[in-house]
């Protein structure tokens, strides 16, 4: 089992719709990352949480540190929101990044 | 100006051949990574240099060594290329030892390797 789990692994959505990816993790942390990769390959860094939420344009992301829990929301989905977004914590005693598997969206027209 | 860059973007190559992937950050930043994406999106890191020593080095086979030759240039070298190797390696970067500044890691486009 993973140290870092998302859900769902696929997802597809009409362009408009609200979107709420989601992650788990079984390990003390000190920060937790939200990463969207492009079809081309690029990532990019999304958030940085400690606690809270936090956001910039459409996209929200709130952590709950009891639960071990992070979600990432799009509001007002639009098809170039369409990529892999993964979730990635820095473990607390190991100091190391450790990654989900990645949740694929595809936001269709 | 990019801030991370990776050459090459495709790599493709025969089994048991020798390649080195280069890496390059302009934002002085002193901690760099390598990551190697398999071919189910799962992102594992692999090594990690700070001011160019070895800080992170994760079960890789030693057919793979990284090589830091100043603090913005972190590059893989590997030897005797096996089919499994294939795969989509990221160099990234990171600057200061604050949490905020450790922890934003930017990422480069991507070497994809694929091994024959």
């Amino acid at each position: 089992k993973n140290e870092v789990e998302q859900s769902p692994q696929n997802l597809t959505a009409q362009e408009g719709e609200f979107i709420t990816i989601n992650c788990s993790y079984s390990v003390g942390i000190s920060a937790l990352h939200w990463l969207q990769q492009h079809p081309g390959g690029g990532i990019v860094s999304l958030f940085m949480l400690s606690s809270g939420k936090k956001k910039h344009g459409r996209l929200i992301a709130t952590i709950n540190i009891q639960e071990k829990h992070s979600s990432l929301h799009i509001t007002a989905s639009h098809p170039r929101d369409s990529a892999v977004y993964i979730c990635a914590v820095r473990s607390y005693n190991t100091d190391k990044l450790i990654f989900g598997t990645g949740t694929r969206l595809q936001v269709f027209p | 100006d990019t801030a991370v860059s990776q050459t090459p973007k495709y790599l493709v190559t025969q089994m048991g051949n020798d390649k080195s992937i280069k890496c390059e950050q302009n934002l002085g930043h002193d901690t760099m990574y390598w990551y190697k994406q398999d071919s189910k999106k799962f992102l594992k890191i692999m090594f990690s240099y700070n001011n160019k020593e070895l800080i992170i080095n994760e079960t890789v086979p030693n057919r793979f060594s990284p090589k830091s030759p100043d603090k913005a240039h972190l590059n893989l070298h590997i030897n005797s290329l096996e089919l499994g190797d294939s795969a989509v390696y990221f160099c990234a970067s990171s600057g200061g030892q604050g949490l905020i500044a450790k922890n934003i890691q930017y990422f480069g486009a991507g070497t994809r390797l694929s091994v024959l």
